[in-house]
C-alpha cells in the first residue's frame, strides 16, 4: 500500500519566519497529492491538489510544490492564525474509485 | 452552498453498544467516504459509497458498516463497540469517486 511520511512532526515559528513542511510518498503511480489544514477537533480543510512533478499551487501565504518523490508546503511570513496541523494525502486507487492515504501531519505553531 | 455536515458532534457510548453516525454530503456530490482519526494520527480510510453502493473498504472489521441514501447522505454504523473505537469519525464528500474530497467537522466518539 502507498505510504506517506510527513516531517517535521512539529514546527514552532516566530511570526514572519518562513519555513517549509515536507511530505514524502511511495506510490506505484501518483494520481493526486492533497494538502489539508486541520484545526483542533475539526475536520480537515482542503487546500491544494497537485497531480504532476513540477506543479505549483499558491493560496495566500501558502505554496505547495511537487516532485516525483515528495511535496513541500512553503509558508511565507506566517501569522499566528496559520497555526494548525497540516496533513498530506495521496490518492490510492481501489478497484472502483480512489481512497486517500494520509500522513500523520505536521503540527505548526506560530508565535507572535 | 452547504458544506458537509455531520451529526452528532460528540457521543459517549459504553463498550459493547452500537452507534450510528450521520453525514450529509455537499450539494451536487454523489460520493461519500468515511475515515477514522485517532488522536495524533492522520485519518484512516474506512469505506466509500458511490450512488448507494459500497465502492471500496479499508482494513476495518465487518462490525463497521454503512449506508448511502438516494439523496447521497450516509450513515456509519459500528456494532459491539470497543475502547479502541474512540476517535474522531470524519465524513468526506466528492463530485465523483476520484475528485478531491471535502470533509465535514467530524463526530467525536468516546467509548468507556
Amino acid at each position: 500500500e502507498d505510504q506517506v511520511t510527513q516531517s517535521p512532526e512539529a514546527l514552532r515559528l516566530q511570526e514572519g519566519e518562513s519555513s517549509s513542511l515536507n511530505c514524502s510518498y511511495t506510490v506505484s503511480g501518483l494520481r493526486g497529492l492533497f494538502w489539508y489544514r486541520q484545526d483542533p477537533g475539526k475536520g480537515p480543510e482542503f487546500l491544494f491538489t497537485l497531480y504532476s512533478a513540477g506543479e505549483e499551487k499558491e493560496k495566500e501565504r501558502l505554496k505547495a510544490t511537487l516532485t516525483k518523490k515528495e511535496s513541500f508546503l512553503h509558508i511565507t511570513a506566517p501569522k499566528p492564525e496559520d497555526s494548525a496541523t497540516y496533513l498530506c494525502a495521496v490518492q490510492d486507487p481501489m478497484e472502483y474509485g480512489n481512497k486517500l492515504v494520509f500522513g500523520a501531519g505536521t503540527i505548526l505553531r506560530v508565535k507572535s | 452552498e452547504t458544506g458537509v455536515t455531520q451529526s452528532p458532534t460528540h457521543l459517549i457510548k459504553t463498550r459493547g453498544q452500537q452507534v450510528t453516525l450521520r453525514c450529509s454530503s455537499q450539494s451536487g456530490h454523489n460520493t461519500v467516504s468515511w475515515y477514522q482519526q485517532a488522536l495524533g494520527q492522520g485519518p484512516q480510510f474506512i469505506f466509500q459509497y458511490y450512488r448507494e453502493e459500497e465502492n471500496g473498504r479499508g482494513n476495518f472489521p465487518p462490525r463497521f458498516s454503512g449506508l448511502q441514501f438516494p439523496n447521497y447522505s450516509s450513515e456509519l454504523n459500528v456494532n459491539a463497540l470497543e475502547l479502541d473505537d474512540s476517535a474522531l469519525y470524519l465524513c468526506a464528500s466528492s463530485w465523483d469517486r476520484v475528485s478531491e474530497q471535502y470533509f465535514g467537522p467530524g463526530t467525536r466518539l468516546t467509548v468507556t
